[in-house]
């Protein structure tokens, strides 16, 4: 069936690097393509989306490219912040009945 | 505006206890949905209404679950009896048709 797969973490970075989490999906037809934040003691909240090919979603200086020849959706962030420090999960819609398949999520810890 | 409401955020109960959970959604999202979120998981469909009607409950576990939405607004969802793995975070979404989806902060379930 349908599925996301995420770069495994935890990933920790210094204040100003570079940030590439990775996300490939597995699906029938075109899904459309998320990447929600998840903060600490609150809800997931939609960063980006894409909801076709080389679509490119951007959001807060995040950004991520829908690549269907490689079936992925890399989120990328040229210089995070210590405030990004929290839980990605990458996700795909499946058809049209809003139904969602999340990765299993990727904590980013920032450090000043 | 309010978001996505959920009660209570912690609940510790012994196994074999009933126990329940209850959403509010944002005003006027006819769509809601329950997830489970296992440790170190993504949230994970377990059932979604439109209005009052459950329209997919397929990965509801209806031997010991149950939800209802009476009259199209709030949710409230339901373990008896409750047992170790059911250990989890749910979380409670909400949407307007087929929109983007909102997530509640979520109830986080310890069964000992």
């Amino acid at each position: 069936g349908d599925s996301v797969t995420q770069m495994e973490g935890p990933v920790t970075l210094s204040e100003e690097a570079f940030l590439t989490i990775n996300c490939t999906y597995t699906a029938t037809g075109y899904p459309s393509l998320f990447w929600y934040v998840q903060y600490p003691g609150e809800g997931l909240q939609l960063l980006l989306k894409a909801t076709k090919a080389d679509d490119k979603g951007s959001n807060k200086g995040f950004e991520a490219t829908y690549r269907k020849e490689t079936t992925s959706f890399h989120l990328e962030k040229g210089s995070v912040q210590v405030s990004d420090s929290a839980v990605y999960f990458c996700a795909l819609r499946r058809g049209n009945n809003n139904d969602m398949r999340f990765g299993a999520g990727t904590r980013l810890t920032v450090k000043p | 505006e309010a978001g996505v409401v959920q009660s209570p955020r912690y609940k510790i109960i012994e196994k074999k206890q009933p126990v329940a959970f209850w959403c509010n959604p944002i005003s006027g999202h006819n769509t809601l949905y329950w997830y489970r979120q296992n440790l170190g998981q993504g949230p994970e469909l377990l059932i979604r209404y439109e209005n009052e009607e459950a329209v997919d409950d397929s990965q509801l576990p209806k031997d010991r679950f149950s939800a209802e939405r009476l009259k199209g607004v709030d949710s409230t969802l339901k373990i008896q009896p409750a047992e170790l793995g059911d250990s989890a975070v749910y979380l409670c979404a909400s949407s307007l048709s087929l929109a983007e989806q909102y997530f509640g902060p979520g109830t986080r379930l310890t069964v000992t």
